[in-house]
Parts: C-alpha cells; structure tokens; sequence
C-alpha cells in the first residue's frame, strides 16, 4: 500500500525552527517528485516547496523563501522541510504530497499523508 | 503567477441532485489542471488530473472538463459522502497555485 506519514510538527515560539520528516512506503521514492503543501486552520491549500526525485531541482514559494530547506534522503524513502525563523503565518497543516508520474517536479497530487500540525506562537 | 478562481464559494443541494463547479485561470494553463476533494480533519483526495481523467477509484459520477482558462467539475448525481470541500489545482508550472475552494453542503 502507497503511504506517507508526516511526523515532527509542533508548538515552535516565532524565530524558532522546526525539521518535518515524511516516510515514503509502497512505491519507488526516488522516481517521483515530492511537495509539502501546508493548510492554514480554515483556510485553503499553498504549496511551499518541492523536489525532484534525484533531489536535482528544488522550488519554493515566495513566503517561505530563503527560510525553508526541503530535502530527501532517497537512501532512507523520507522527505524532509527544514523550517528557520519561523512566523505566526507559518502555522498550519503540514501536508506531504506524491506526484502523480515520473517526468515532471510540478505534477498532480495523487497521494498525500495525513499531515502534521506546526504551531507558531509565543 | 497564475490565479486560478473557484466559483462559487458555496453550493447548497441536495442528494441526488447535480453539481456544477467552475475554476478559472487568469492565463491559459492548456490541461494541466486538477481537482481534490476534501473533507473535515482529511487530506485532499484527487479527483481528476489533467483536466478530464478521473483517478484511480474514482466514481464515474465525477467529471473534469475544459481546457485553456476555463475549468468544470460536474458531479451528477451527489451522494452523501460528497458533500465536501473542493479544490482545483494547476502544475507543470511554478508556483503551484490552488484554487481557494467551493464547498458543496446539504441543502
């Protein structure tokens, strides 16, 4: 079965950091992009970041640019996203998410984990 | 960065009736467009990829259509477990941008 799960969210104070991590079961990790898409309490879907399968090419949204790191260790089928100089804004639902093919690093969603809460507050 | 509207908000019906759901873009995007369902405390489920093919273990009651700026979601005949949140979604291009959502409630 095709399954991610998201774990290291939290309660984080502003300007503090956080590292999410996304184990990868069920599929071949490496052949396929991989995004983390965060959604505020109430709010809708934002991508913040993604990643080629080779780890080649990365993306970022312009909120969290310069202040998040995605990364994957394909050696171990796990995604990560460092965050730095973390904001209130940043407090949502962390979601990682699978590409639906092999060829492009932006691509459809076809598999997301449950997600992991990150809480930014004093 | 492409803008991708949803229309409308809010749709009240009831079961067994149709949904009709829009999503423009602000440029073309040709195909490249998807729609999730979600619903509360879940993850998105995709629907539909590339504008038209229904994902794996999708009932045939879902229906993506469209092309360029111009994108619909028919759902025909709703059941009850599809009164959700729903949400288009482009790619192929950066930033990947989503829609901000219709919910479809039991009128």
């Amino acid at each position: 079965e095709v399954q991610l799960l998201e774990s290291g969210g939290g309660l984080v104070q502003p300007g503090g950091s956080l590292r999410l991590s996304c184990a990868a079961s069920g599929f071949i990790f490496s052949n396929y992009a991989m995004s983390w898409v965060r959604q505020a309490p109430g709010k809708g879907l934002e991508c913040v970041s993604s990643i080629s399968g080779s780890a080649a090419s990365t993306y970022y949204a312009d909120s969290v640019k310069g202040r998040f790191t995605i990364s994957r260790d394909n050696s171990k089928n796990t995604l990560y996203l460092q965050m730095n100089n973390l904001r209130a804004e940043d407090t949502a639902f962390y979601y990682c998410a699978k590409t639906n093919g092999v060829v492009y690093v932006a691509d459809a969603f076809d598999i997301w984990g449950r997600g992991t809460m990150v809480t930014v507050s004093s | 960065e492409i803008v991708l509207t949803q229309s409308p908000a809010t749709l009240s019906l009831s079961p067994g009736e149709r949904a009709t759901l829009s999503c423009w873009a602000s440029q073309s995007v040709n195909s490249n467009l998807a729609w999730y369902q979600q619903k509360p405390g879940q993850a998105p489920r995709l629907l539909i990829y590339d504008a038209s093919n229904r994902a794996t273990g999708i009932p045939a009651r879902f229906t993506g259509s469209g092309s360029g700026t111009d994108f619909t979601l028919t759902i025909s005949g709703l059941e009850p477990e599809d009164f959700a949140v729903y949400y288009c979604h482009l790619y192929r291009r950066w930033p990947i941008t989503f829609g901000g959502g219709t919910k479809v409630e039991i009128k």
